[in-house]
């Protein structure tokens, strides 16, 4: 298996514009999570989905965050408008019910 | 609430030396707990994971951890340090039924020739 993919790896964008970052899962997790990574606060669990439905989103900041899983195979993390304090290194992580967490390589967002 | 405390920000260690990294956690049900390792601009990978059966848990790359229930403690080990094992490692609690992990702010390892 190729493990859990992410899109772009790297992002620069500018204040003020729409950012997408993707996710493939490992085939066959029922669970997928997006975390946020800064020097700041550390690894933060932003939103959690099972079978492709939205289960916590209390960690997504802002209204400008939202997160779709249209099928079992793709995620998206969204940020419209992105905003300079927003840049980060963003993971995507799946797992098979209650075990460990697969990580993917993460998508370092820079917003200028 | 659960939280992880990593009570060392930089441990430096000689190659062939032991290394130990320190983890406390607070979990107010009973916790699995997990040790993951972040090299440089790379996602992170799961070490060791402890889910309630043995206390000493073993990992991959000669790692171990154990689990001490009394002293809310799962401190990560290694007899002798490779320079490959530089990186950041991240002392991760989970509460029983639950599918969030709360991640403590990272150790990062150095290791000296």
């Amino acid at each position: 298996d190729a493990g859990v993919i992410q899109s772009p790896r790297h992002e620069v964008t500018e204040m003020g514009q729409e950012v997408t970052l993707r996710c493939k899962p490992i085939s066959g997790h029922d669970y997928l999570f997006w975390y946020r990574q800064t020097m700041m606060r550390g690894l933060e669990l932003l939103i959690y989905f099972n079978n492709n439905v939205p289960i916590d989103d209390s960690g997504m900041p802002e209204d400008r965050f939202s997160a779709k899983m249209p099928n079992a195979s793709f995620s998206t993390l969204k940020i419209q408008p992105s905003e300079p304090r927003d840049s980060a290194v963003y993971f995507c992580a799946s797992s098979l019910e209650v075990s460990e967490q697969f990580f993917g390589p993460g998508t370092r967002l820079t917003v200028l | 609430a659960q939280s992880v405390t990593q009570l060392d920000s930089h441990v430096s260690v000689s190659e062939g030396t032991p290394v130990l990294l320190r983890c406390n956690y607070s979990s107010s049900y009973s916790p699995s707990l997990f040790w993951y390792v972040q090299h440089p601009n790379k996602g992170l990978q799961l070490l060791l994971k402890y889910t309630s059966a043995a206390t000493l848990v073993k990992g991959i790359n000669g790692f171990e951890a154990e689990f001490k229930k009394s002293e809310t403690s799962f401190h990560l080990t290694k007899p002798s340090a490779h320079m490959s094992d530089a990186a950041e490692y991240f002392c991760v609690v989970r509460r029983a039924g639950s599918y969030q992990l709360t991640f403590g702010k990272g150790t990062k390892l150095s290791v000296i020739p």
